[in-house]
């Protein structure tokens, strides 16, 4: 089955500090995979995505993100976190199309 | 450049009742998609419409419905409204072109189902 995977719920991190976070995917071929951001009061925006070529990712908001192959992970970092990158993030994957699969979100919390 | 409408923002109805919601796409946008977001489900994928036609499909029992009109505009309706229907549904306009394109995502629509 096509699916995504965070494996955190929760993250908190202190401002400055660096952020990873965690998504693996399961897909036989090579998947379309996002990163989306949601505030509230903001809507869902797209950080980066990833579809084929250069496997580390640059997006918006100075996230980026790097694509391995051999563990079928995702994952969205950060060098420094500011106040208010606070939110949920998810990874979200689809096979091509515009049906999109959600993972279940990493809430973050940054500590002043 | 406008950008995705969904009316009302909130609403609250009753068990039993049917609701319509709305969305409007960003102008040239031909396709759009429908999500629903609860806290123990998470985001799903209810369904795509794209020049008046259903294009896909998710995992969701009849009484939820869609349609669109030849303007793009989209509705949803879910009919003999449920507790676990409170959500907050999500709007996504979707831009032309070949393969995979970035979805633009409204406010979203906040039901509550009394």
């Amino acid at each position: 089955a096509q699916s995504v995977t965070q494996p955190d719920i929760h993250i908190t991190v202190s401002e400055g500090a660096s952020l990873e976070l965690r998504c693996n995917y399961s897909y036989g071929a090579t998947p379309y995979l996002f990163w989306y951001v949601q505030s509230p009061g903001q809507g869902l925006q797209l950080l980066l995505k990833y579809f084929s070529g250069d496997t580390l990712v640059q997006g918006i908001k100075g996230f980026e993100a790097e694509f391995k192959r051999s563990q079928s992970s995702f994952n969205l970092r950060k060098p420094s976190v500011h106040w208010s990158d606070a939110a949920e993030y998810f990874c979200v994957f689809t096979g091509g199309g515009n049906k999109l699969t959600f993972g279940t979100g990493t809430q973050l919390k940054v500590e002043l | 450049k406008a950008g995705v409408t969904q009316t009302p923002r909130y609403l609250i109805k009753t068990r039993g009742q049917q609701v319509t919601l709305s969305c409007s796409p960003i102008s040239g946008h031909r396709s759009v998609s429908w999500y629903q977001q609860t806290p123990g489900q998470g985001l799903q994928f209810l369904f795509e419409y794209f020049s008046e036609t259903q294009r896909n499909k998710g995992n969701f029992p009849g009484r939820f419905s869609g349609r669109q009109f030849s303007n793009s505009r989209s509705e949803m309706n879910v009919s003999t409204l449920e507790l676990g229907d409170s959500a907050l549904y999500l709007c996504a306009s979707n831009p032309p072109g070949q393969g995979y394109n970035e979805q633009f995502f409204g406010p979203g629509t906040r039901l509550t189902v009394l």
